[in-house]
């Protein structure tokens, strides 16, 4: 069955800590790779993304992920969080054949200032 | 550009009452999706179209839940009879095509059934 997992519920940095959130993925055939994030009160919208190519992709507001092929992993990255980066991220993976997307729980960031 | 259009942005309704939630995707996208997002929980993709036809609808009840998208622009999705564990935000995104393409969202309909 296709899933998505994500390891992390709940996480609590200060400002300027490092971040890493884990995400691994069961899914069949060649797959797109995708962290949305929502802010509070906004809509979902696309952190970065991966279809091919260089395993290390860079997204916005300094973000990025590491696609490890071997591990079905899809982890997101921050060197230096911000009060700002305070939101629920996603994990999402897409089938690259149908286009079927299926989302992780969720991870609640929150920064403390 | 314009993003995904939904409404209502909110519906409070009884159970065993039915509903209705709209949702325009952005123009040109031939992809649209329904997800029902449950408190504390991630989206779960109830249905998933491609033009007016369906790619997937595995996960939709289908007993209470349905949805079209005649057109193949606009969607409507509609509950009938709805239950208390319906309570929920339903989010509609869409993107270009199959292959390589993200999805985009609206900003949600949040369903409260009492």
């Amino acid at each position: 069955a296709q899933s998505v997992s994500q390891h992390n519920h709940h996480v609590i940095l200060s400002e300027a800590a490092s971040l890493e959130l884990g995400c691994n993925y069961s899914y069949g055939g060649t797959v797109n790779l995708f962290w949305y994030v929502q802010y509070p009160g906004q809509h979902l919208q696309l952190l970065l993304k991966y279809f091919s190519g260089d395993p290390l992709v860079k997204g916005i507001k300094g973000f990025e992920a590491e696609f490890i092929k071997s591990k079905f992993s899809f982890n997101l990255r921050k060197p230096s969080v911000q009060w700002s980066d305070t939101a629920e991220y996603f994990c999402a993976v897409g089938s690259s054949n149908t286009g079927k997307l299926i989302f992780g729980q969720g991870t609640t960031l929150q920064v403390k200032p | 550009e314009a993003g995904v259009a939904q409404s209502p942005r909110y519906k409070i309704i009884e159970k065993r009452q039915s509903v209705a939630f709209w949702c325009n995707p952005i123009s040109g996208h031939a992809t649209l999706y329904w997800y029902q997002q449950i408190l504390g929980q991630g989206p779960k993709l109830l249905i998933q179209f491609q033009n007016n036809g369906v790619v997937d609808d595995s996960q939709l009840p289908k007993d209470r839940f349905s949805a079209e998208r005649l057109k193949g622009v606009d969607s409507t999705l509609k509950i009938q009879p709805a239950k208390l564990e319906d309570s929920a935000v339903y989010l509609c995104a869409s993107s270009s095509g199959l292959m390589n393409t993200e999805a985009f969202f609206g900003q949600g309909t949040r369903l409260t059934v009492v």
